[in-house]
């Protein structure tokens, strides 16, 4: 267990629907990053928060946003789901904003059908 | 912005060496890091290299070379468990910019 939590481990749902992936950082950590990883994919970098706020922006759509709560667990939502959307989103924390090692979570597996 | 190229598979046997690539193109970084993911599950830290030259950790080394936009893993006395993905990984310098990744190399270790 990495300490880094997200729910569900698995989703399936079909084209047009929303849903939302929950992500609880490891404790004392403060930077929560979103990563969609495709099937034989790399990581492509979603964006991250560093307690509460919106740190960097990388590929996302603009049917998916995300926040950080007071309590730093994270939410990724996802509207008018595609079938391409289907991939492992995963989340990872970090202690500061600026680090080189993260701390991924065991990711979400979004089935779009 | 930033490109990372690794070669896409690598096969070895057991007990051997093994050096996975990983060459940059990149404005400006951090430094560079390295990630194994085993099929299905989670990618965690491996290395970093924040200066050029080699850092050991037990079986694995990485390596990085700014002058020539290079880094590599080497992986000794190959076992069966270190079959997995392997992703370099880059921070960049400009802006606040969260880790971009290679596309990974899956490595075979065979008995």
């Amino acid at each position: 267990d990495s300490g880094v939590t997200q729910t569900p481990k698995h989703l399936i749902t079909a084209t047009g629907q929303r849903v939302t992936l929950r992500c609880s950082p490891r404790s004392g950590d403060l930077s929560v990053y979103w990563y969609q990883q495709s099937l034989d994919q790399g990581l492509q970098f979603l964006i991250q928060y560093y307690n509460g706020e919106e740190r960097a922006k990388g590929n996302i759509l603009e049917r998916f946003s995300a926040q950080q709560f007071p309590d730093l667990h994270s939410e990724l939502n996802l509207s008018s789901l595609e079938l391409g959307d289907s991939a492992l989103y995963f989340c990872a924390s970090s202690v500061g904003q600026a680090d080189y090692g993260y701390t991924f979570g065991s990711g979400t597996r979004l089935t779009v059908v | 912005g930033q490109s990372l190229e690794q070669p896409s598979e690598v096969t070895a046997v057991e007990g051997a060496i093994v050096q996975i690539n990983c060459t940059y193109q990149t404005s400006g970084f951090y430094g560079l890091s390295w990630y194994q993911q085993h099929d299905g599950g989670a990618p965690t830290f491996l290395s970093y290299n924040a200066l050029d030259g080699l850092e050991e950790t037990g079986r694995f080394s990485s390596f990085l070379s700014r002058s020539d936009s290079y880094g590599y893993l080497l992986l000794q006395e190959l076992q069966m468990k270190d079959s997995a993905s392997y992703f370099c990984a880059v921070r960049p310098d400009t802006g606040r910019r969260a880790l971009t990744f290679g596309s990974g190399t899956r490595l075979q270790v065979q008995p």
